[in-house]
């Protein structure tokens, strides 16, 4: 069955440091891999997606995730965190195919604390 | 966990038809949802937010008068795709929110032949 564990559900990094948000996953097929952000009281938006072609994604913002299919991760990270970096990250996974059902997978998501 | 409906989970109509597609928060309430539209292998695009007893924003590119929201009551929010055209065969998927935290329906297969 297909899954998303997102292995954080709180995440506290000083501004200036590393950010590592983590996701793993499990999937039947070929998946479509995304990670999205939630700022308070707004819709997601789009930070980076992975769908089969390179493993490492850059998104926007400075952030990147890497596909390891060896470990079924795809952790986000950036290299300095800033203030506008906070708020609540989602992983999710997404499969798609003509003979069968969608399937799009939430994590619970991870929320992002920047440190002054 | 609060747990988001949607329905139907799949629907196939004929070029020119409309078809609601309703979202339920079942166990809270939600002032606000929001829906998203996702084609295969694409991320997900949000293309408005619903807020209860008011009118709908949406985003830039997104049709309002072809893609109708209301947002009755505080557990249902419904979207009408009007005079529906095979591009707009897609997944759209809702989600509710709870003191700022997300729930996410299961999403509806829309076929438009």
């Amino acid at each position: 069955a297909q899954s998303v564990t997102q292995l954080d559900s709180h995440v506290s990094v000083s501004e200036g440091t590393p950010v590592l948000l983590r996701c793993n996953y499990s999937s039947s097929y070929s998946p479509s891999l995304f990670w999205y952000v939630q700022h308070p009281n707004k819709g997601l938006q789009l930070l980076l997606k992975y769908t089969s072609a390179a493993t490492l994604v850059k998104g926007i913002n400075g952030f990147e995730a890497e596909f390891k299919k060896s470990e079924t991760s795809f952790h986000l990270t950036k290299p300095s965190a800033h203030m506008s970096d906070a708020a609540e990250y989602f992983c999710v996974v997404s499969e798609s195919g003509v003979n069968r059902d969608d399937k799009i997978i939430f994590g619970k998501g991870t929320r992002l604390h920047i440190l002054p | 966990g609060a747990v988001v409906s949607q329905h139907p989970s799949r629907v196939i109509c004929k070029s020119g038809t409309s078809v609601k597609i309703e979202c339920r928060s079942l166990d809270f309430q939600a002032t606000t949802m929001f829906w998203y539209r996702q084609f295969p292998k694409q991320s997900l695009m949000l293309m408005a937010t619903s807020n209860e007893g008011s009118k709908a924003t949406y985003e830039q590119g997104v049709e309002k008068d072809k893609f109708l929201i209301n947002h009755a009551s505080l557990t249902l929010s419904t979207l009408t795709v009007t005079s529906a055209h095979p591009e707009d065969s897609s997944f759209y998927i809702c989600s509710a929110l709870s003191y700022n935290e997300q729930f996410f329906g299961p999403g509806t297969r829309l076929t438009v032949l």
